[in-house]
């Protein structure tokens, strides 16, 4: 199973949006609406800011968004904030009743 | 609150075996599957192995297959990963982490701390 592929590294200075893909095949990202979005500043274990694709879990501010289409998935930080620099991973569900990863994505704040 | 305690993790030689222990507390451990998720300093994770709440299904990377095995004792709110015939590839950071719903399907939203495992000669 092959790793999804995320861009290495996305910048914005604070109140800007920035948006990061997870591209997949049709046998992850494609067929499940189980794609999950992971915050992780470094020596942290990942936190979960979006599930199913587009949903919230509780206490994650609502700048945080998810959105899919085909096999890509996106995540969107709007009105960034400093405190959203970190490495952020997608992860879908797959037709062998595995999990997949993406390779990450290292935000930036400028 | 949910917590997840690994141990188990430490330096092994190449080819000898490692168990890893994962012990729950904070929620009805019976009613969630269970992942294993490993991770090398500066890269993605890596999804090892999954249990489902009753130990019924089990399933793995193709990268693990036939060297891990997973298991689970929910007497003891405790989940389980023998790692055997170890390459240094191997050596990562590993997580265990709960599934949402009963499978591991659901998605993840608790993680342990993780427990280091090195292989090397």
């Amino acid at each position: 199973q092959s790793a999804l592929t995320q861009p290495p590294s996305v910048s914005g200075s604070p109140g800007q949006s920035v948006t990061i893909s997870c591209t997949g095949t049709s046998s992850d990202v494609g067929n499940y609406d189980r794609v999950s979005w992971y915050q992780q500043p470094p020596g942290t274990a990942p936190k979960l800011m979006i599930f199913e694709v587009s949903n919230r879990p509780s206490g994650v501010p609502d700048r945080f968004s998810g959105s899919k289409s085909g096999n890509t998935a996106s995540l969107t930080i709007s009105g960034l904030q400093a405190e959203d620099e970190a490495d952020y991973y997608c992860s879908s569900y797959t037709t062998s009743y595995t999990w997949v990863f993406g390779g990450g994505t290292k935000l930036t704040v400028l | 609150q949910v917590q997840l305690v690994e141990s188990g993790g430490g330096v092994v030689q190449p080819g000898r075996s490692l168990r890893l222990s994962c012990v729950a507390s904070g929620f009805t451990f019976s009613n969630h599957g269970l992942h294993w998720v490993r991770q090398t300093p500066g890269k993605g994770p890596e999804w090892v192995a999954a249990i489902w709440y009753d130990g019924s299904n089990k399933y793995y990377a193709d990268s693990v297959k036939g060297r891990f095995t997973i298991s689970r004792d929910n007497s003891k709110s405790t989940v389980y990963l023998q790692m055997n015939s170890l390459r240094a590839e191997d050596t990562a950071i590993y997580y265990c982490a709960r599934d949402s719903g009963y499978g591991s399907g659901s998605y993840i939203k608790y993680w342990g701390q993780g427990t280091l495992a090195t292989v090397s000669s």
